[in-house]
């Protein structure tokens, strides 16, 4: 079945380094993709999505591209700040109307000053 | 936009009692998911609806839980009996639409305490 791999964490760095979070997939056909954020006692809430391949999402200076060739969708930013610590979710949707999202593990992301 | 709320946040309770958690989606989304949080297991879908009607309950763990959705405005997910391996965060999520590309709107959570 679809299902989503997302690397281990947890990621600590320091406030301006570059953040990488790595996402592959397994689906048929072509899934949409998306990231998801989660903050202390909050819920999940959209950080960026793409829908086709080579497509690009991006929000709040975090970007990732969809690559169909790699199965993946790698969360990337140039400069983290402390702000940026929660907990990273990526997740696919099959191309199928009205189908639940997939959601990956998660990978905790911790910034410091 | 109110979100999704749902209640209680906090719930403990001891083993063997009955729970029922409460959701409420986002006004006009017409497509309703539960998922529960754990640190071992991740994020898992229990159950969603479309158009109040249970697609795929294919995640829901044992026959201690049921979920309804009575309307377009309501859903319960109820365990009976709970357990402690029931302890978790169970989110309620709403959609707009049944494109697959449509974003999920989280609510905060119920925190689920058996003892």
């Amino acid at each position: 079945g679809d299902s989503v791999t997302q690397m281990e964490g947890p990621v600590t760095l320091s406030e301006e380094a570059f953040l990488t979070i790595n996402c592959t997939y397994t689906a048929t056909g072509y899934p949409s993709l998306f990231w998801y954020v989660q903050y202390p006692g909050e819920g999940l809430q959209l950080l960026l999505k793409a829908t086709k391949a080579d497509d690009k999402g991006s929000n709040k200076g975090f970007e990732a591209t969809y690559r169909k060739e790699t199965t993946s969708f790698h969360l990337e930013k140039g400069s983290v700040q402390v702000s940026d610590s929660a907990v990273y979710f990526c997740a696919l949707s099959a191309n199928q109307a009205g189908t639940a999202l997939i959601f990956g593990k998660g990978t905790t992301l911790s910034v410091s000053s | 936009d109110a979100g999704v709320i749902q209640s209680p946040r906090h719930e403990v309770t001891e083993m063997g009692q009955e729970v029922t958690l409460r959701c409420k989606p986002i006004s006009g989304h017409n497509s309703l998911f539960w998922y529960r949080q754990t640190m071992m297991r991740g994020l898992e879908l229990l159950i969603y609806f479309n158009n109040n009607v249970p697609i795929d309950d294919s995640g829901m763990p044992e026959d201690r839980f049921s979920a309804k959705m009575p309307n377009a405005s309501f859903s319960t997910l109820k365990i009976q009996p709970s357990e402690p391996r029931d302890s978790a965060v169970y989110f309620c999520a709403s959609r707009s639409g049944t494109a697959d590309n449509s974003p999920l709107h989280f609510g905060n959570g119920t925190r689920l305490t058996v003892t």
